[in-house]
């Protein structure tokens, strides 16, 4: 069974440009989350899709907004990006969304210059 | 606002003995807590978890004990092994949602 799927793996970016990330979850999960990871800051949540539909948010600005489509894969996008956008982003999925027991993927490294 | 502290940032154990490996939270809403393990350059995977309910789960080697009154949880892995050696986060959600709050992690190191 094929994991979660992450592209690209790394990226470089400068200040103000935009980028978009993609994952595939688990074939038949219909949850997607998705995750910034920072030195010393943990996993902090961005948001939830199910079944196309954002269900949870977290406390990130507007420049950063996701979306799911109905094969369930998911893409996020962060605009006019920051010198503190560089992080690892984690995309997560679950068959529910209920659990909390998610399947992570190896992540996207995005290095913001 | 930190809602799950991991206060320590790394700990070392020898072979065969136990870790131990502590998390508190602030929020009383949390009603279900786990533990994912990470590995450099691959994404967290989940251990072991706890409902609110219950106060220790055991899975093997690992158990993860819930103080609610404490606000405290810990994991304790015996014996410690060193492929045991990674970074552990605890996590916390309430309700029935995958919105997990996580820990900073704690790197654990296990010395043959």
């Amino acid at each position: 069974k094929a994991g979660v799927t992450q592209t690209p793996r790394y990226l470089i970016k400068t200040r103000g440009q935009q980028v978009t990330l993609s994952c595939s979850p688990i074939s038949g999960h219909r949850s997607v989350s998705w995750y910034q990871q920072t030195p010393g800051q943990g996993l902090q949540f961005l948001f939830e899709y199910f079944s196309e539909t954002q269900r949870n948010k977290g406390n990130f600005p507007g420049r950063f907004s996701g979306r799911q489509f109905s094969n369930s894969r998911s893409e996020m996008n962060v605009s006019t990006l920051e010198l503190g956008d560089s992080a690892l982003y984690l995309c997560a999925s679950s068959l529910t969304g209920f659990s909390g027991e998610l399947f992570f993927g190896e992540g996207s490294r995005l290095t913001v210059l | 606002d930190q809602q799950v502290k991991q206060n320590s940032p790394s700990l070392s154990v020898q072979e065969g003995r136990i870790s131990i490996l502590n998390c508190d939270y602030t929020n009383s809403m949390f009603d279900y807590f786990l533990w994912y393990k990470k590995y450099p350059a691959e994404g967290p995977t989940f251990l072991i978890s706890i409902s609110s309910i219950k106060d220790k789960n055991e899975d093997g080697r690992f158990t993860v004990f819930l103080n609610k009154s404490a606000k405290h949880l810990s994991l304790h892995i015996v014996p410690s092994q060193p492929g045991d050696s990674a970074v552990y986060f605890c996590a916390a959600m309430s309700g029935a949602t995958n919105k997990l709050i996580f820990g900073t992690g704690t790197l654990l190191a296990v010395q043959p």
